[in-house]
């Protein structure tokens, strides 16, 4: 089935070393989203990428960032994790980026930070 | 801003009772709606969605309406299940926009 794959279910990472998840997508959808979701809140955007375009959203701290080298894979870098950046990350897409496209998410991966 | 407010969890009924929760939005647009579900420990997935004014949305016994006048997406179920147990998020998307909005969540248990 074409699916969102995130890469690992749960990841465990020191504080300040850096980590790097993953998505993938067998959607050929245009748009990849990285979504922050921290315990008993609603999904937060992190950044898009529209294409190749990279869409940061203005409350995003500079330690995230990401890279899609690619329509099917895009990555999340976490560059010195702190302990508040322990969450749920999901990665989402959609074919295109108009307001009745639905977003497609993976299972998403939980970052535990020691 | 384009804001979602829905009705605060968690919500606990009995199987075969009828289910509301209720979601309002504020939109400078004409937004897309939608209602999305999580099941524990997995990503969302899409439930229905509404893109215009009167629309109704519905999916695996679950409804909502697209209300303009009230600014409203109640998302409705007749007879739930104990497999509908879950979070639902209420969501909107307005016009030119690449992003959603989420509400807060609404958390349902059903007890057998």
């Amino acid at each position: 089935d074409a699916m969102v794959i995130q890469n690992p279910r749960y990841q465990v990472t020191q504080f300040g070393k850096p980590v790097t998840l993953s998505c993938s997508q067998t959607l050929n959808h245009n748009v990849m989203y990285w979504y922050q979701q921290k315990s008993s809140q609603a999904p937060k955007l992190l950044f898009h990428y529209y294409d190749k375009d990279f869409n940061n959203e203005a409350d995003t701290p500079d330690n995230f960032q990401s890279r899609r080298p690619n329509t099917s894979f895009c990555f999340l870098d976490i560059r010195s994790p702190g302990l508040g950046d322990a969450a749920m990350y999901l990665c989402a897409t959609s074919r295109e980026g108009g307001s009745n496209q639905p977003q497609h998410f993976g299972d998403g991966t939980r970052l535990s930070i020691l | 801003g384009d804001s979602v407010t829905q009705m605060e969890g968690p919500v606990t009924l009995s199987e075969e009772a009828f289910l509301t929760i209720n979601c309002t939005y504020t939109a400078t647009g004409y937004p897309s709606l939608f209602w999305y579900v999580q099941y524990p420990g997995e990503g969302l997935q899409l439930l229905l969605k509404a893109t215009k004014a009167d629309d109704k949305g519905s999916n695996k016994g679950f409804e909502a309406t697209y209300r303009k006048e009230t600014t409203s997406f109640h998302l409705e179920k007749g007879s739930v299940q104990v497999s509908d147990s879950a979070v639902y998020f209420c969501a909107l998307s307005d016009q030119g926009a690449q992003k959603l909005v989420f509400g807060q969540g609404t958390r349902l248990t059903i007890n057998p």
